[in-house]
């Protein structure tokens, strides 16, 4: 069974930074590109950014709005996918979700953890 | 970057109802959408892939059209598990943006 589980959200200040983990199972994770996706309280749905696949390189893209401050890794030994997020911002506050992107499409989703950021 | 304009933004009906939500490419993506929906409190799950290869699993009652910059996502047969808020996503080349959704109600 395919499973996605994010973890590591919370309550962080403005300019600070918080790591998220995504860990996977059910499926060779270094075949698979992983996304992020953000979603603001009663917002629609804000890509973040990709780790593609062993096979591309593992190359790494992100959305304009986060470009610089966040920074996508992957462990392949623990089938893991992280979030490193620096300098955060208000409007950064968000559940975050990872997902398996195949057959240009998104197909299996985590659950979602939540970051707030506030003072 | 390229737009997705989703439309209506929410619409109102009733069980059996025949619903069509479209979403308009600022630039052409070929077949390159996909379509999504969400339930309060829960994780979008995915329906259509390249724009109208149906995902495992979704009833068929859903379906998808288009290519180049026009798209929709039909539901023939409104059910009430279908009463939710749906997302198109450009897939081809980053950034994978989202259109801006559209919240089905009950009417």
């Amino acid at each position: 069974e395919v499973q996605l589980l994010e973890s590591g959200g919370g309550l962080v200040q403005p300019g600070g930074s918080l790591r998220l983990s995504c860990a996977v199972s059910g499926f060779t994770f270094s075949d698979h590109y992983i996304d992020w996706v953000r979603q603001a309280p009663g917002k629609g749905l804000e890509w973040v950014g990709l780790s593609r696949n062993k096979a591309n390189s593992y190359t790494i893209e992100y959305a304009a709005s986060v470009k610089g401050r966040f920074i996508i890794s992957r462990d392949d030994s623990n089938n893991s996918l992280y979030l490193q997020m620096n300098s955060l911002k208000t409007e950064d506050t968000a559940v975050y979700y990872c997902t398996r992107h195949k057959n240009y499409a998104f197909d299996f989703w985590g659950q979602g953890t939540m970051v707030t950021v506030s003072s | 970057d390229i737009q997705l304009t989703q439309s209506p933004s929410f619409l109102s009906a009733s069980v059996g109802d025949r619903v069509t939500i479209t979403c308009r490419a600022s630039q052409g993506i070929s077949s390159y959408l996909a379509w999504y929906q969400q339930t309060p409190g829960k994780a979008p799950k995915l329906l259509i892939y390249a724009a109208s290869t149906l995902q495992s699993g979704v009833p068929s009652r859903f379906s998808g059209s288009g290519s180049g910059t026009e798209f929709t996502l039909t539901i023939s047969s409104l059910q009430p598990e279908d009463f939710a808020t749906y997302f198109c996503q450009r897939v081809n080349s980053p950034p994978l943006t989202f259109g801006g959704g559209t919240k089905v109600e009950i009417k």
